[in-house]
């Protein structure tokens, strides 16, 4: 049963990089992907962007100059890195494991609380 | 993109009720669509995807529906582990986009 979990700061300063991990266990990161979903506090769902073990990503329009999405199969882990960040960034940030030729979020991990604040 | 639009935002229903939400889709996603439940500090379950696929382990009183722009999430009879929060989302074009989430209370 694969299992995920984000790490990470838990507080970043304004204009500075979020960067988070998600770590894979009991299952290979290969030959799937894998996605980065946000929910600001009592807010709804917001979909950052997906990568496939190959390295190639797809990344939600609004958020893409900002964000990168990257792998590293050896270690069985992705990152999400979005610069730039305001308060408006301040959100539970989830990893998600996807199911399907056309992929959607399947198994996802706890969320990890990323502040923006000074 | 396309925008998801959930109806209604709140329900309030009592134990054994029958509930239905809606899911409209701003253009077609054929049949691309998942339904999530969310409970307080909880991250998402998947509950249907290819909008009436029963995800294994969920059980048989919720099912989906629908094609198109139009969808609809059921609970046959509503169980008291049921009070969440669901939210839609399409994965027909490469951005995907969830509904706003429907927040079911008890009456």
């Amino acid at each position: 049963q694969v299992q995920l979990q984000e790490s990470g700061p838990g507080l970043v300063k304004p204009s500075e990089t979020l960067s988070l991990t998600c770590t894979v266990s009991g299952g290979s990161i290969s030959y799937n992907y894998w996605s980065w979903i946000r929910q600001p506090p009592g807010q709804g769902l917001e979909s950052i962007g997906y990568i496939y073990h190959t390295g190639r990503t797809t990344y939600n329009p609004s958020l893409k100059s900002r964000v990168t999405i990257s792998v590293d199969t050896s270690k069985n882990q992705f990152f999400l890195n979005l610069s730039s960040v305001t308060a408006a960034d301040t959100a539970v940030y989830y990893c998600a494991k996807d199911m399907g030729t056309m992929p959607f979020p399947y198994k996802w991990g706890q969320g990890t609380l990323v502040t923006v604040s000074s | 993109d396309i925008q998801m639009t959930q109806s209604p935002s709140t329900l309030s229903a009592s134990v054994g009720d029958r509930v239905t939400i809606t899911c409209r889709a701003s253009q077609s996603i054929s049949t691309w669509l998942a339904w999530y439940q969310q409970k307080p500090g909880k991250a998402p379950k998947l509950l249907i995807y290819k909008a009436s696929n029963l995800e294994g382990g969920v059980p048989s009183r919720f099912s989906g529906s629908g094609s198109g722009t139009e969808f609809t999430l059921t609970i046959s009879s509503l169980q008291a582990d049921d009070f969440a929060t669901y939210y839609c989302q399409q994965y027909n074009t490469y951005s995907r986009s969830f509904g706003q989430g429907t927040k079911v209370v008890i009456k």
